[in-house]
């Protein structure tokens, strides 16, 4: 079974620059989400998605990013213009509706460095 | 408002002895708790988890336990080994929403 793909691995680029990270969830899986983790810190959550709707966006910074889930698959989470505290990796993950135990599957992650 | 705590970033131990990892919460809304390991370079991989109805949830070498009077769980590991050195984050479950600790570096030494 093939894991959660993220793309691109690594992006450097300078403030108020965009860029844009996109999310192809394990097959099957209703509900995805974005989380950052910004060095030494646990991931936090930025967006919920189950099938094409927002669950929970209550921490996503929305002046400056932006998220979507097309046709309930993949994803993609943009940010425009970006900041220096917003270097972290962005991780994509996804699980199925229904889950005994809560489990998330994740994907690699996608380190943004801004200078 | 952290609502999972891992005050210990990190924890050296040596081969074949047991490694402990420790966790506290402060939202009784928790209905489970999680843990996931991270290597570098990766993303996190689940490894274990607990329901709030239970004190002791055990898989092979790892077990957890959950004290929810103090609001504390512990990661045992026994016995550690060299390939168990990752980071150790620990998770609370309300239903819709997974809060994660900051994280403990576990270093498994020969």
């Amino acid at each position: 079974e093939a894991g959660v793909a993220q793309s691109p691995r690594y992006k450097i680029i300078e403030k108020r620059q965009s860029v844009a990270f996109w999310c192809n969830p394990i097959s099957g899986h209703a509900t995805l989400y974005w989380y950052q983790q910004i060095l030494g810190q646990g991931p936090k959550l930025l967006i919920q998605f189950q099938n094409n709707g927002v669950v929970d966006d209550s921490q996503l910074p929305k002046d400056r990013f932006s998220a979507e889930r097309l046709k309930g698959v993949d994803s993609t989470l943009k940010i425009q213009p970006a900041k220096l505290e917003d270097s972290a990796v962005y991780l994509c993950a996804s699980s199925l509706v229904l889950s005994d135990t809560g489990e998330l599957f994740f994907g690699e992650g996608s380190r943004l460095t801004v200078l | 408002d952290q609502q999972v705590k891992q005050n210990s970033p990190s924890l050296s131990v040596q081969e074949g002895r047991i490694s402990i990892l420790n966790c506290d919460y402060t939202n009784s809304m928790f209905d489970y708790f999680l843990w996931y390991k991270k290597y570098p370079a990766e993303g996190p991989t689940f490894l274990i988890s607990i329901s709030s109805i239970k004190d002791k949830n055990e898989d092979g070498r790892f077990t957890v336990f959950l004290n929810k009077s103090a609001k504390h769980l512990s990661l045992h590991i026994v016995p550690s080994q060299p390939g168990d050195s990752a980071v150790y984050f620990c998770a609370g479950d309300t239903g819709s929403k997974l809060t994660f600790g900051t994280g403990t570096r576990l270093q498994v030494t020969l």
